[in-house]
């Protein structure tokens, strides 16, 4: 049973570019949640997808924005690249049922803005 | 608001027992889970308390008081291999339609380092 994937693992960037980062759920999950984690601190929840919608967002800019695919998979797009964007990026699934359901990580991907 | 307190490190010996603590004020509460990180790598889940108790597991014990805001993990036996960073996370149930749709909420971790 495949646990959750991300892609790429590794990311350098510069400050003003555009990146992408994918991620696919553990098998039987329907959403999918974004956290970042900056060193040293706790993942800070961007935003969760479910059906293919934004259903919860957390206090991130405009420049974050996502996509769901209809086979669960999810996207993250950060804009306007910012030094202070680099950090860890975690993809996490779980179910919307049952409620208790724990999340699930990925392994992340590393990215570095310059 | 929110917010999740935890030690910002600690120390044991191989063998020993430790126990990690975790407060939060959070504006909506539906369970704690305690994650635990390894450098460089993803969170993995170890416990998950929602009632007002003690759950076991192995070498590892959660606690959890609701009325405090207040748990903690316990872990016995220490091992080389329990130097990580330990996350409590509060699954917040602030969602606009479905209680599905919950975000976790983060302290910022507890690094502990066992010496032999």
């Amino acid at each position: 049973d495949a646990g959750v994937t991300q892609s790429p693992t590794h990311l350098i960037k510069t400050r003003g570019q555009q990146v992408t980062l994918r991620c696919s759920p553990k098998s039987g999950h329907d959403t999918v949640s974004w956290y970042q984690q900056a060193l040293g601190q706790g993942p800070q929840f961007i935003f969760q997808y479910y059906e293919e919608e934004e259903r919860q967002r957390g206090n991130f800019p405009d420049r974050f924005s996502g996509h769901q695919f209809p086979n669960y998979s999810s996207e993250l797009n950060v804009n306007a690249l910012l030094l202070g964007d680099s950090a860890l990026y975690l993809c996490a699934s779980s179910s919307v049922e049952p409620v208790e359901g724990e999340q699930y990580f990925g392994p992340g991907t590393r990215l570095t803005v310059t | 608001g929110q917010n999740i307190d935890q030690p910002t490190e600690m120390t044991a010996t191989e063998g020993a027992i430790v126990q990690i603590n975790c407060t939060y004020q959070t504006s909506g509460f539906n369970g704690l889970f305690w994650y635990q990180q390894h450098a460089g790598e993803a969170p993995t889940f170890l416990s998950y308390n929602v009632l007002d108790g003690l759950e076991e597991k192995g070498r590892f014990s959660s606690f959890l008081s609701r009325s405090k805001g207040y748990s903690y993990l316990l872990l016995k036996e220490l091992q080389m291999k329990d130097s990580a960073s330990y996350l409590c996370a509060v699954r917040d149930p602030t969602s606009r339609q479905n209680t599905g749709f919950q975000k976790l909420v983060f302290g910022t971790g507890t690094r502990l380092l066992v010496s032999p």
